[in-house]
């Protein structure tokens, strides 16, 4: 199957930096990309839809100043947390549908993000 | 809007024993079903999908689910478990417009146990 590539995997960082994380789909396109928030123990939850070309769509309740979301290229999407918290530590995954099969997604391995 | 419940939250089984996790749904509009497993520390890879048609659907690893209109449910099986199933098993739905964005339910914890 197709893959998607998150980098990085860990990120530890400090409050009140900004931290970015990658979305890469390595042999196939994506027009369109997904990016879920899992808190411990928890289920995932949608944030935001990243759009080639145009700008991302926020789910409410979630902050578009403090999660920037840029999608690059349509290999590429990032997703920045700005101005990091402690309560921002969270595992972040990325998701990008399938080019061919229009009910399936494919997902990234997920990033773990601790703000301290 | 759709929501999904995952009635259990952790599943203890013995190897080579059944196993179902539950998972129920609300929607208001058809919707398709899936179930992902994720391991420690990944991302998250399809088990199998319920998309129209016959309603006991089979996927990957031995797994199957059936789907149920009625009772809004579609649990998901496996006739015996291995020690490499234990994972965390993630049942999601979303709408048939926008298929790649899903709703997951909370998620079951299966351990198995030797």
């Amino acid at each position: 199957g197709a893959v998607v590539s998150q980098h990085p995997s860990w990120v530890i960082c400090k409050s009140g930096t900004s931290v970015k994380i990658e979305c890469r789909s390595l042999d196939f396109q994506a027009t369109t990309m997904f990016w879920y928030r899992q808190f411990p123990k928890q289920s995932l939850m949608l944030m935001a839809t990243s759009n080639e070309g145009s700008k991302a769509t926020y789910e409410q309740g979630v902050e578009k100043d403090k999660f920037l979301i840029n999608h690059a290229s349509l290999t590429l999407s990032t997703l920045t947390v700005t101005s990091a918290h402690p309560e921002d530590s969270s595992f972040y995954i990325c998701s990008a549908p399938s080019a061919t099969e229009n009910t399936e997604a494919f997902f990234g391995q997920g990033t773990r993000l601790t703000v301290v | 809007a759709q929501s999904v419940t995952q009635l259990d939250s952790q599943v203890p089984v013995f190897e080579e024993a059944p196993v179902e996790l539950r998972c129920n749904y609300s929607s208001s509009v058809s919707v398709y079903l899936f179930w992902y497993v994720q391991y420690p520390n990944q991302g998250l890879q399809l088990l199998l999908k319920y998309l129209s048609g016959s309603t006991l659907v089979k996927g990957i690893n031995g797994f199957e689910a059936e789907f149920n209109k009625s009772q809004t449910s579609f649990h998901l099986r496996k006739p015996s478990v291995h020690i490499s199933d234990t994972a965390e098993y993630f049942c999601a739905v979303s709408d048939r417009g926008g298929a790649q964005k899903l709703v997951f339910g909370q998620g079951t914890r299966l351990t198995i146990n030797p």
